[in-house]
């Protein structure tokens, strides 16, 4: 157990419909970031989140959305779903932004039918 | 253009074989990181390089950040099955986010 938890770790949903994954950081981690992991394209970097506000953001999608709460959870917003965006999708913390290692939860499986 | 280059992209071997798999890029980064992931989980964090040159050492693996600091290798000694995975390098980008290579897929096969 990371300590970083991802919910649910499966989702089957359809086309259009509209999802959203949650994350717990590690205790004490005050930074939070989501990645996608695809076959094609490998894991990328989606956004990022420091103390309750966006830092950073990648390869986000217009219709994909995210969150950091005052209890430092983070939620991932997916809507319009497409085929394409099934994938693996990541949670990761860390204490502050860092040149160092962040802890990864172990995913939630989209799959869109 | 992919910022980190892995090498090779699947790799099957005996146990008790030794192995190398290589991240290279054109740019020169501060330091480097090596992550391993199982099926079904996250990336775990097996070790982060600093310095140009530098070896370091977790058990049977072996962990080197070129000269230049542009490239690494992992190095393998006498594989086991427990190995089998997906090695991934990644270095900090931008605002401290993560940018990965496409990762080695290893199978050792007992």
């Amino acid at each position: 157990d990371s300590g970083v938890t991802q919910t649910p770790k499966h989702l089957i949903t359809a086309t259009g419909q509209r999802v959203t994954l949650r994350c717990s950081p590690r205790s004490g981690d005050l930074s939070v970031y989501w990645y996608q992991q695809s076959l094609d394209q490998g894991l990328q970097f989606l956004i990022q989140y420091y103390n309750g506000e966006e830092r950073a953001k990648g390869n986000i999608l217009e219709r994909f959305s995210a969150q950091q709460f005052p209890d430092l959870h983070s939620e991932l917003n997916l809507s319009s779903l497409e085929l394409g965006d099934s994938a693996l999708y990541f949670c990761a913390s860390s204490v502050v932004p860092s040149n160092y290692g962040y802890t990864f939860g172990s995913g939630t499986r989209l799959t869109v039918v | 253009t992919q910022l980190l280059e892995q090498s090779p992209q699947f790799l099957s071997i005996q146990e008790g074989e030794n192995l190398t798999v290589y991240c290279n890029s054109s740019s020169v980064f501060s330091s480097l990181q090596w992550y391993r992931q199982e099926p079904g989980e996250g990336p775990v964090l097996l070790v982060t390089v600093v310095t140009g040159g530098e070896v370091k050492k977790l058990k049977r693996l072996t962990f080197q950040f070129g000269d230049a600091r542009k490239d690494s290798s992992l190095h393998i000694t006498a594989a086991q099955p427990g190995d089998t995975g997906l090695y991934l390098c990644a270095v900090i980008t931008g605002s401290y986010q993560l940018t990965f290579g496409k990762g080695t897929k290893l199978s050792v096969i007992p």
